[in-house]
């Protein structure tokens, strides 16, 4: 079984200030895959930013980064030059790696709502 | 990326009547999958949908209550049948396309307000 944890239900950062969105998680696979999701107020799932296990370097999207930790079992979000738009509920999720249905299914973590102040 | 279209965006639904929310992509993908988000929650697997086949259901989620098809490589349905208030939820269908890497996409997701 694996599971996901993110211990900030809400984080407050300064608009063009860095902020960083822990989440820890816990699984037997040898394999896996990580993901950042944002989810505005509309409800959409938006795709940010994707780790694999064996991955030798944190992955880096724009203005998002993962902070792969492996031995600590972590992968924390940073986002850079944080813009009001930012502002939304952010969930970290895994899924088991392979080529099999259940290797794409995503356990979720509880969120950790950003809002970026003016 | 992947377009992932859902409809309907919204909806406010009668107790004890069923709704269906349709998924389509915009290309072909190898996965399909529908989850639920309850109010103020994080989100839960209901089913991968199968194409050609009966879907896989998670623990917690019969077809009867949430039948779901998959007729071809693009489109699925959800129906929530027999509502009751505790059915209103963010109703939201994900997709994997074979050969994007990792990359797994979300619909805009259905919100389903039962009274």
């Amino acid at each position: 079984a694996q599971k996901i944890t993110q211990t900030q239900p809400g984080m407050f950062v300064q608009e063009k200030e860095a902020v960083t969105l822990d989440c820890t998680y816990d699984t037997s696979d040898p394999s896996y895959g990580l993901f950042w999701y944002k989810q505005p107020s509309s409800g959409e799932m938006i795709f940010l930013i994707y780790q694999g296990s064996y991955d030798q370097q944190n992955a880096t999207e724009g203005r998002y980064s993962l902070n792969f930790q492996k031995a600590r079992k972590s992968a924390n979000l940073v986002i850079s030059a944080s813009q009001l738009g930012d502002s939304a509920m952010y969930f970290c999720a895994m899924t088991p790696a392979g080529s099999s249905g259940s290797a794409r299914q995503l356990t979720f973590g509880s969120g950790t709502q950003l809002t970026v102040l003016p | 990326s992947a377009v992932i279209s859902q409809k309907p965006s919204r909806d406010i639904c009668q107790r004890g009547t069923s709704l269906t929310i349709q998924c389509q992509v915009d290309s072909q993908v190898t996965m399909m999958f529908w989850y639920r988000q309850q109010p103020g929650q994080s989100l839960t697997l209901i089913a991968t949908a199968n194409q050609g086949s009966e879907a896989t259901y998670e623990s917690g989620f019969v077809i009867d209550k949430f039948p779901i098809s998959r007729p071809n490589l693009t489109f699925s349905t959800l129906t929530v049948s027999n509502m009751s208030p505790e059915d209103s939820s963010i109703y939201l269908c994900s997709a994997l396309r074979g050969g994007s890497g990792n990359t797994i996409y979300f619909g805009e997701g259905s919100w389903l307000t039962v009274v």
